[in-house]
């Protein structure tokens, strides 16, 4: 069975600051791995998808990179912002459902 | 602009309660699913379903049961409420997704449920 996990549990940094969150899984037969992020109280928005062919992608001030032989990926953000606060979730996908596996989250904590 | 649409927010229930969650998503899509979502567990799945009334059972299905009769609606019912499923319980929607796909999940805004 797959497993999803995330290092570290919560991060507290100063506006401004790069950052990398980190997610691995067990089982690297995925088809993509995304990142979402969840607001307090709410529903998760995806950020970024990545193909299990695909090694990186950006959008904006996030890059998704994915390295599926060693099970892992990382998510930079550059010149983080206090609005960027939230938890932060990969998951990966194992099937033609649709089907995801999650990990537990990164709760991220931008302080002015 | 995409939509999945639960019931209630919150929600309070007795033990041995019988307890409906509903979900509905107006995006024509296959699938649905219900997830439970707990501190340092993060989602879990309980159930989904590829099509009108066919459902799959996830990784924690004891002690729910779905339905699933339209397609932009699912339901998760607890049969007799137990104190250990309270829990944030998230509905989400995706179309069938097949490889190479870059659907992705659509959310609710999830059920936070208290069973006293």
């Amino acid at each position: 069975k797959q497993e999803v996990t995330q290092i570290p549990a919560a991060l507290s940094v100063p506006e401004g600051e790069n950052l990398v969150l980190n997610c691995s899984f067990t089982d690297s037969a995925i088809y993509n791995l995304q990142w979402f992020r969840q607001d307090p109280g709410k529903g998760l928005t995806s950020l970024l998808l990545i193909q299990s062919s695909q090694r990186e992608q950006t959008s904006g001030r996030l890059n998704a990179s994915l390295d599926k032989s060693s099970g892992r990926s990382t998510l930079y953000i550059a010149a983080s912002q206090p609005g960027d606060s939230a938890t932060y979730l990969c998951a990966v996908k194992v099937d033609n459902f649709n089907k995801f596996y999650f990990g537990s989250g990164t709760k991220l904590n931008v302080k002015p | 602009d995409v939509k999945v649409t639960q019931s209630s927010r919150y929600l309070v229930k007795r033990t041995g309660e019988k307890v409906f969650l509903e979900c509905v998503q107006d995006m024509d899509h296959e699938n649905m699913f219900w997830y439970r979502q707990d501190p340092g567990l993060g989602l879990r799945l309980i159930y989904f379903s590829y099509d009108v009334k066919m459902k799959e059972k996830g990784d924690i299905p004891e002690g729910y049961s779905v339905s699933r009769e339209k397609k932009e609606r699912f339901s998760l019912i607890l049969e007799s409420a137990s104190t250990n499923q309270t829990s944030m319980y998230l509905c989400a929607s995706s179309s069938f997704g097949a490889a190479g796909s870059t659907d992705t999940q659509y959310f609710g805004p999830g059920t936070r449920l208290t069973v006293l």
